[in-house]
């Protein structure tokens, strides 16, 4: 099974500032990565996937970078509604598909 | 637009069993794999099995051990989780969720259903 590993657990940041978020594969899951934003009783809602392409009315603002082991998400001009928990997660061929921990954007 | 609606969660004893339920609508259903992952209250994402478009194959979590099993019925546009043999570390929220593929190859998820709540207590 591949362990996916997000750092930093929290991050606390201003809004208006850039906010980068790491993830960090076991073994290589090549562009095979995916990012969704979870609010407070929301279902998650999908970002990012294949590790750099933004899905269907995500801001701009919202980008994804890396391939094989290691993973970024950078959010560059964090508006209020951004601050969430974020999750990485490979789908790299075949099951399990396993998620990162998450890393909790917080209001500095 | 894609909807994904589940049903089916509440309340049961340790040992009881469940069948989640996940009404599709807004694409050919029987054209897509679909997943089920669940979120535990306060904590990260997992994901549990995955069927393929046709239901002939499926994959679990290896913390299924047997317990659950993953349908579908592509005439009622609808998936199925059977759980059995439910433990309280069971309660979660659990998520349908659509595969941008047939099978049960490696696809992003998207979109995700509300959720339905399962506690298992006694």
């Amino acid at each position: 099974e591949i362990v996916m590993t997000q750092s930093p657990a929290t991050l606390s940041v201003s809004p208006g500032e850039r906010a980068t978020l790491s993830c960090r594969a076991s073994q290589s899951v090549s562009s095979n990565l995916a990012w969704y934003q979870q609010k407070p009783g929301q279902a998650p809602r999908l970002l990012i996937y294949g590790a750099s392409t933004r899905a269907t009315d995500i801001p701009a603002r919202f980008s994804g970078s890396g391939s094989g082991t290691e993973f970024t998400l950078t959010i560059s001009s964090l508006q209020s509604e951004d601050f969430a928990i974020y999750y990485c997660q490979h789908y790299n061929t075949w099951p399990p598909y396993t998620f990162g921990q998450g890393t909790k954007l917080e209001i500095k | 637009q894609v909807q994904l609606v589940e049903s089916g969660g509440g309340v049961v004893q340790p040992g009881r069993s469940l069948r989640l339920s996940c009404a599709g609508s807004g694409f050919t259903f029987s054209s897509y794999g679909m997943h089920w992952v669940r979120q535990a209250p306060g904590k990260g994402l997992e994901w549990v099995a995955v069927i393929s478009y046709d239901g002939n194959n499926k994959y679990y979590g290896d913390f299924v051990k047997g317990r659950f099993t993953i349908s579908r019925d592509n005439s009622k546009n609808t998936l199925y989780l059977q759980m059995n043999s439910l433990r309280p570390e069971d309660t979660a929220m659990y998520y349908c969720v659509k595969s941008e593929k047939a099978t049960i190859m490696g696809s992003w998820f998207d979109p995700w259903g509300q959720g339905t709540l399962v506690t298992v207590s006694s």
